[in-house]
């Protein structure tokens, strides 16, 4: 069954520290890769997407990196800020599917504190 | 602001009762999509449609309705609802060159 799995589930780090966000994937085959920002009370909105064959994407302080071959990936937050607190979703296209086909991870809430 | 606008924000119905969420873009997207979001989930597909005219069926259409009359306007209608739809709706849109434009969601309780 294609999945998405995000580790932790929450995190609290102090304003200014860096922090990374986990994704393992079973979706097969597998087209893009997707990291979204979800604001409470917001909908979610896009940070990163990359292709199969890219291994890295950075959208000002935030790095996505892809392991495709161990369908892995990861969300690195640099400096953090308050405004960082909000849940991070990962989301996989199916190589064999399309627009209707996203398949979502459940978030990482992540807390940044003064 | 171009986007996606959802509309109600929040409410409250009876069990048995029936509603219609309304949601709109403006970005002349092909593809629209309601999505449910419960704690601990990820999103799950509801409906969605890939033009004015046409919907289908997503991952778990039961004990909704959906309506893409035109282009830019997309319902989802609960006939008779139930605790179990206790959730927050999110619609998005999107084109096949372009990524998922989600709107801010609907809170809905059923009790």
């Amino acid at each position: 069954k294609n999945q998405v799995e995000q580790s932790p589930q929450s995190l609290i780090i102090l304003e200014g520290k860096n922090c990374t966000l986990q994704c393992n994937y079973t979706v097969s085959p597998f087209s893009n890769l997707r990291w979204y920002k979800q604001d409470t009370g917001r909908g979610p909105v896009s940070l990163t997407i990359m292709t199969f064959s890219e291994n890295t994407k950075s959208n000002g302080r935030y790095t996505a990196t892809l392991d495709a071959d161990t369908k892995q990936s990861s969300l690195h937050i640099t400096a953090s800020q308050l405004s960082d607190s909000a849940s991070y979703i990962c989301v996989v296209t199916p190589g064999d599917g399309g627009y209707n086909k996203l398949i979502f991870g459940a978030g990482t809430r992540l807390a940044v504190h003064p | 602001n171009a986007g996606v606008t959802q509309t109600p924000k929040f409410r409250v119905l009876k069990t048995g009762q029936s509603m219609t969420l309304l949601c709109a873009q403006d970005m002349n997207h092909e593809y629209m999509y309601w999505y449910r979001q419960d704690p601990g989930m990820g999103l799950r597909l509801i409906h969605y449609s890939v033009g004015e005219g046409t919907t289908a069926k997503g991952e778990v259409p039961d004990g909704y309705n959906v309506s893409r009359l035109k282009k830019q306007n997309f319902l989802l209608g609960l006939e008779s609802a139930a605790p179990s739809q206790t959730s927050v709706y999110f619609c998005a849109s999107s084109s096949m060159n372009f990524g998922y434009t989600f709107g801010s969601g609907t809170r809905l309780t059923v009790v």
